[in-house]
């Protein structure tokens, strides 16, 4: 089975432009969660979705970033403008439904370098 | 609020070694807790988890790990260390008292395994 897919794998931009970032969870899972990690701050959770609804964004760093699921397969996380400050790797995960401890997987992430 | 505590920066052990990396945590009800390890430029891979009964719990690549609740310690171990164990390892945190499925990690713990 595929895993959590995301992309782009590296992205290098310019200060000021927007950044998209693109998340398609693994099929049947309804979590998807949004991670970013630094050096300096470690992970740290942005925002997650439940049946495609937002349920926490309260990790969401200020008004520039912003994140969608439009529907259960695919996620965005967008910056704009872009900082450099916003250079990190950000982190789609998922996990499966149901009210057990399921556990959350972890695409590879999205390099993202903000010069 | 729960948060996890990783105390060490780095663990260097040789090979053939038992290896040990500690994990404390802090939450207000009985946690479940977690253990990934992220490789070089790759995602956070599930090595295992701590929901309740046992307190030995035993994940992949050999990896074990054993929760103390009186110590609120979920402490990784492995009997005889690989130079592939060489990585990133995170410990995690979820309180299902709170009704949030995310998880909160620790800053990592970077393990080196010299042949």
């Amino acid at each position: 089975d595929a895993g959590v897919i995301q992309s782009p794998r590296h992205e290098v931009t310019e200060m000021g432009q927007e950044v998209t970032l693109r998340c398609k969870p693994i099929s049947g899972h309804d979590y998807l969660f949004w991670y970013r990690q630094t050096m300096m701050r470690g992970l740290e959770l942005l925002i997650y979705f439940n049946n495609n609804v937002p349920i926490d964004d309260s990790g969401m760093p200020e008004d520039r970033f912003s994140a969608k699921m439009p529907n259960a397969s695919f996620s965005t996380l967008k910056i704009q403008p872009s900082e450099p400050r916003d250079s990190a790797v950000y982190f789609c995960a998922s996990s499966a439904p149901g009210t057990g401890v399921n556990t959350i997987y972890f695409g590879e992430g999205s390099w993202l370098t903000v010069v | 609020a729960q948060s996890v505590a990783q105390p060490e920066d780095q663990v260097n052990v040789a090979e053939g070694n038992p290896l040990t990396v500690k994990c404390t945590y802090s939450v207000s009800g009985n946690p479940y807790l977690f253990w990934y390890v992220q490789y070089p430029n790759r995602g956070l891979q599930f090595l295992l988890k701590y929901i309740t009964g046992d307190n030995l719990v035993k994940g992949s690549y050999g990896f074990e790990a054993e929760f103390n609740k009186s110590q609120t310690s979920f402490h990784l171990k492995k009997p005889s260390a690989l130079v592939s164990d060489s990585a990133l390892y995170f410990c995690a945190v979820r309180d299902p008292s709170t009704g949030r499925r995310a998880l909160t990690f620790g800053s990592g713990t970077r393990l080196q395994v010299q042949p």
